[in-house]
């Protein structure tokens, strides 16, 4: 059964706005969460990570929120640029000492200009 | 070169070939990881190593042996592989995370694209 669940394979928006990507998780021991972004014939790059003592992180156009009691996160950017278009992976791990990232399926986002 | 460096980018190797995948990381990190990504699939941890220890090992078959002879280079070799087999081939670094406040954040090379045939 899936820890991590991304529930849209793919989301499209028009430039300049908003791009909001969602991420569940069931295993309440993960404390630890980050978001990746893929371009085709890459491997995954790290974007930006909250711990479970934060609600929110942002890093310039990206904002990430955290919702321990729903056991959800999401990825806000804003405004959304076309080389924004790729896979966004979240992924989760329980925390300090931890090797382990459990990753969700992906989900595609296409900025169209 | 910089960041997480893997070679060679694509193979296709028949079921009765020996091959090796390298992984080399300019990073200064002392944790290495392979992962495997299928098809409509999640990334799955296979390997980690720790200081050139092998820490995990998420139930790999054995026709999968990884290999780190220091830290900055990773080996994963195959044999006698099955179609099932065939995935893109991820290998990542961090800084160990074990007793040092982490966890940290992985940094991923471009991967291996493996065909079996």
């Amino acid at each position: 059964d899936q820890q991590v669940k991304q529930n849209s394979p793919s989301l499209s928006v028009q430039e300049g706005r908003i791009s909001i990507l969602n991420c569940d998780y069931t295993n309440s021991m993960f404390d630890y969460f980050l978001w990746y972004k893929k371009y085709p014939a890459e491997g995954p790059t790290f974007l930006i990570s909250i711990s479970s003592i934060k609600d929110k992180n942002e890093d310039g156009r990206f904002t990430v929120f955290l919702n321990k009691s729903a056991k959800h996160l999401s990825l806000h950017i804003v405004p959304s640029q076309p080389g924004d278009s790729a896979v966004y992976f979240c992924a989760a791990s329980e925390g300090a000492g931890s090797y382990q990232l459990t990753f969700g399926k992906g989900t595609k986002l296409s900025v169209i200009p | 070169e910089t960041g997480v460096t893997q070679t060679p980018r694509h193979l296709v190797m028949g079921m009765t070939n020996k091959k090796s995948l390298k992984c080399e990381q300019h990073l200064g990190h002392n944790a290495m990881y392979w992962y495997k990504q299928s098809a409509k699939k999640p990334l799955e941890l296979m390997f980690v190593y720790s200081l050139e220890e092998r820490v995990e090992n998420n139930s790999v078959p054995s026709r999968f042996s990884p290999e780190c002879p220091n830290s900055s280079h990773l080996f994963l070799h195959l044999h006698t592989l099955q179609p099932e087999d065939s995935a893109l081939y991820l290998c990542a670094s961090s800084q160990e995370p074990y007793g040092t406040g982490g966890p940290y954040e992985q940094y991923f090379g471009p991967g291996t694209r493996l065909t079996v045939t």
